[in-house]
């Protein structure tokens, strides 16, 4: 079984240049997030999609990023325009269950990291 | 607000021997689960471990064990037998019952010597 899929896996922009990140879940999960994890630091949530809906976005800097799952499968994370604090890694992950009904366990991809200069 | 702390930054063991990694939480839920992530250098997480807050009996997998106090709301993972594999970042993540997020400590960094 193929586990989530991230490209691309890194990207160097400079600042003020939009970049897009993309994420293709394990099949037959409704379940799909996107987290930042700086440097040396534990990642973060960015959001979470249930199916095609965002039900978590409040961590999410909404004047630059952006975020869409339009058909509940695949997703894309986006950065306009990116400034140097968003050099990270932004890791999709997707997890079986939903609110209510999860294990809390979360499948990762390998990440896609990005560097702005 | 949900917080998990990791307190030990780094920390090393020899290849064979045993190794405790800590992690405290904090929450007013009760109902909620508990994950132990690895990391390796590639950057891949994998659960290493899990626990559900309801369950008293401390979950095990293999070499890894974990030491759960819920009163004291800490979140310790052994490592028995250290082989250089479980060379990695190691998340300590709190996951509340009625939701889907994970929220993780800031790591701890394991190096297995050989």
């Amino acid at each position: 079984e193929a586990g989530v899929v991230q490209s691309p896996r890194y990207k160097i922009i400079e600042k003020k240049q939009p970049v897009a990140f993309w994420c293709n879940p394990i099949s037959g999960h409704n379940t799909l997030y996107w987290y930042r994890q700086n440097l040396g630091q534990g990642p973060e949530l960015l959001i979470r999609y249930e199916n095609e809906e965002a039900v978590d976005d409040s961590q999410l800097p909404k004047d630059r990023f952006s975020a869409e799952r339009l058909k509940g499968v695949d997703s894309t994370l986006k950065i306009q325009p990116a400034e140097l604090g968003d050099s990270a890694v932004y890791l999709c992950a997707s997890s079986a269950g939903t609110s209510g009904r999860n294990t809390g366990e979360l499948f990762f991809g390998e990440g896609s990291r990005l560097t702005v200069l | 607000a949900q917080t998990v702390t990791q307190s030990q930054p780094e920390m090393s063991v020899q290849e064979a021997e045993t190794v405790t990694l800590s992690c405290t939480y904090d929450t007013s839920e009760n109902n909620y689960y508990l994950f132990w992530y690895k990391q390796p250098p590639s950057r891949q997480m994998i659960l290493v471990i899990r626990q559900e807050a309801y369950k008293q009996q401390n979950a095990t997998e293999n070499r890894f064990s974990v030491n759960f106090q819920k009163a004291a709301k800490s979140f310790s993972l052994k490592i028995s037998d250290s082989q250089l594999g479980d060379t990695a970042m190691y998340f300590c993540a709190f996951s509340p019952g009625s939701q889907g997020n994970l929220i993780f400590g800031k790591g701890t960094k394991l190096s297995v010597k050989p």
